[in-house]
């Protein structure tokens, strides 16, 4: 199976910061990885698709990079609706993982 | 408008069983990959399970294997999970999802077991 670690568990940024989170696969996964905003008592949300393709109708302060193995997901400027947990999740077949997850807090 | 409508959770003791429907509208359900993913409290997303659109393919996770078993009623819309021998672990918020090329989207709202004596 596909190991996903994702860092950093938790991270603390004001308002306008520029935050990144990464997500190592434990193998080349090509582009095969997705970005989720979890909002406190609110199932997943789908944010980026193939590591890099913003989902309709998300703000462009989102982005995704990344193929292989290392992936990037970055937040170009922090605004308080943006306080979630984030998921990176590959796609290997019928045998999915998603990271441990990220949670954002204004600081 | 996608929606998906988990249910079937409850209380159940340790050792017994559950059966999760997850009702899907507002697009060809028999077109897309059905997946299970359960959040217990506190914690992270943890895939359960996948089931291809003709059924043809299958998957779980290795927490689940043997015990849970995945189907599909594709005339009704429909989703299942059959969880057997139920264990405290298994305490969870469990969402069905739909999958497009290896990604989810949507996500039910969740519908909660939990296994307590």
């Amino acid at each position: 199976d596909i190991q996903m670690t994702q860092s950093p568990s938790s991270l603390s940024a004001s308002v306008g910061d520029r935050v990144t989170i990464t997500c190592q696969a434990s193998q080349d996964i090509s582009n095969y990885l997705n970005w989720y905003q979890q909002k406190p008592g609110k199932a997943p949300k789908l944010l980026i698709y193939d590591a890099s393709n913003l989902e309709t109708g998300v703000p462009s302060r989102f982005s995704g990079s990344g193929s292989g193995t290392d992936f990037t997901f970055t937040i170009s400027s922090l605004q308080p609706e943006d306080i979630a947990t984030y998921y990176c999740q590959q796609y290997d077949n019928l045998l999915p993982h998603f990271g441990g997850g990220t949670k954002v807090e204004i600081k | 408008e996608v929606q998906l409508v988990e249910s079937g959770g409850g209380l159940v003791q340790p050792g017994r069983s559950l059966r999760l429907s997850c009702a899907a509208s507002g697009f060809t359900f028999d077109d897309y990959a059905m997946h299970w993913v359960r959040q217990a409290p506190g914690k992270g997303l943890e895939w359960v399970s996948g089931i291809s659109w003709n059924s043809g393919s299958i998957g779980y996770a290795d927490s689940v294997k043997g015990r849970f078993t995945i189907s599909r009623d594709n005339a009704k819309n429909s989703l299942y999970l059959q969880m057997n021998s139920l264990r405290a672990e298994d305490t969870a918020l469990y969402y069905c999802a739909k999958v497009s090329s290896g990604w989810f989207d949507p996500w039910g709202q969740g519908t909660l077991v939990t296994v307590s004596s």
